[in-house]
């Protein structure tokens, strides 16, 4: 399972806290990308990055905030004003250029009580 | 933007018979159009992928047509086995051609349960 990591693999956090979900890889992509996935609802975009220092919002990205201040690294913080963030997320990346294959990471599940 | 509708939800086969999975698009500029297995507690993987100027493609028992007229896509499996049983989702990009390259948008996704 190498070339792109997510940590933790559980987290559980307490309602009105901010969290921040990391995503690694070494694949050498310059796109990276975050999706939620829900029950019987597929992946939806919540924010992606096509190069370093710039990342665009996604279809649901209210809540939620990124950084990409590094090629290898795309951590994504839920923050408090994010109203039902239980879910499962993952993190994928690809080249650019394309559009071509996304390879995701092994995803983390966030509960919040 | 893009809508992708994936259907069936559920699907349930026989070892050895052949299932089917159909998605529609709604964005006529959309040229990318892969699918994702995911087992149950893993990422998804890419099995396989078309784009718009090819009609269809096949890789052992796996097939994947594209009727761009239609704005539809649908992925065969053929000589189902058990470990076929998964999510499947297929997906379209947003805005092909344009800035927004990997953008891809979901269906909301197959499980095929194959029994022995």
């Amino acid at each position: 399972d190498g070339g792109i990591t997510q940590s933790p693999k559980y987290l559980f956090r307490k309602e009105g806290q901010n969290v921040t979900l990391s995503c690694e890889q070494n694949l050498n992509h310059d796109a990276m990308y975050w999706y939620r996935q829900d029950p019987g609802q597929g992946l939806r975009l919540i924010y992606y990055s096509q190069i370093v220092n710039d990342f665009q919002k996604g279809d649901i990205a209210e809540g939620y905030s990124v950084s990409r201040e590094k090629k290898e690294s795309f951590p994504l913080t839920v923050t408090s004003a994010q109203k039902n963030p239980t879910a499962f997320y993952l993190c994928a990346s690809s080249i650019t250029g394309g559009p071509y294959e996304q390879y995701f990471g092994p995803g983390t599940r966030l509960t919040v009580t | 933007g893009e809508n992708v509708e994936q259907h069936p939800s559920t699907l349930s086969v026989q070892e050895g018979d052949s299932a089917v999975i159909k998605c529609t698009y709604s964005d006529s500029a959309s040229n990318y159009f892969p699918w994702y297995k995911q087992e149950l507690g893993k990422r998804p993987q890419l099995i396989i992928d078309i784009r718009s100027n090819v009609g269809e493609k096949k890789d052992q028992r796996i097939a994947v047509t594209l009727n761009k007229t239609a704005k539809h896509f649908s992925l065969h499996i053929t000589e189902t086995q058990p470990e076929d049983s998964a999510v499947y989702f297929c997906a379209a990009t947003a805005n092909a051609g344009g800035t927004s390259y990997g953008k891809l948008t979901f269906g909301q996704g197959t499980i095929l349960t194959v029994h022995p």
